[in-house]
């Protein structure tokens, strides 16, 4: 079992929709992460929270917006999507090394389909 | 940013197999982290191994920092075992983990 959990698993929504992606950890991670991966692909960093405030943010289109409620919580706000964005969304926290590095741990994604 | 390059892009074992997977990468590291993604989509972390060996049953992974790769061995390999392995890499100065195109495996009853 993941120590990151995503709701919903599976999610299909029309171009003209409003839904939302929900990932939960509660292992005092502080960063926490979004990931996209397309078939065949590797993942994709999207967005990057540090401490509850956003810290990187990849030249994602504002038709994705990341909120992130507190520590153990964020969520990824979807609206007016293309079927391009079909994918897996993956949310990921991390733990410091002792070098400081981000150890990431995966959740089990939610699989995204746009009509 | 730095440069991720797996091999083989794919693989086809026989049950019991033993294999490599190699990871090469363009910079200094400080994170380097190894990832089996089932069928199904789930991303597992199976080492974080920035320099060194480790062993976890029948999976080791050694890391040769000065030489910029990262070696993953599979013994006795099981239809289990079967997914995508991707290397992800983060640089000494960077603040983000890059993954590679990642080794597609398949093992065969």
């Amino acid at each position: 079992d993941t120590e990151v959990t995503q709701t919903p698993k599976h999610l299909v929504m029309g171009m003209t929709n409003k839904k939302s992606l929900k990932c939960e950890q509660h292992m005092g991670h502080r960063a926490m992460y979004w990931y996209k991966q397309k078939a065949k692909k590797p993942p994709e960093l999207m967005f990057v929270y540090s401490y509850e405030k956003l810290s990187i943010n990849e030249s994602v289109p504002s038709r994705f917006s990341p909120e992130c409620p507190n520590s153990s919580l964020l969520n990824l706000h979807l609206h007016a999507l293309q079927p391009e964005d079909s994918a897996l969304y993956l949310c990921a926290s991390s733990r410091p090394s002792r070098t400081g590095a981000n150890v990431l741990t995966f959740g089990a994604g939610s699989r995204l389909t746009v009509l | 940013g730095i440069q991720v390059e797996q091999s083989p892009p794919d693989l086809i074992l026989q049950e019991g197999a033993n294999s490599t997977l190699r990871c090469n990468f363009s910079d200094s590291v400080n994170n380097l982290q190894w990832f089996h993604q089932n069928p199904w989509g789930q991303l597992i972390n199976l080492f974080y191994i920035p320099s060194g060996t480790k062993q976890n049953g029948r999976l080791s992974a050694t890391t040769v920092a000065t030489e910029r790769y990262s070696l993953l061995y599979i013994s006795s390999s099981q239809t289990t075992d079967s997914g995508v392995y991707f290397c992800a890499a983060e640089a000494n100065a960077g603040n983000m983990l890059t993954f590679g195109g990642g080794t597609r495996l398949m093992v065969k009853p």
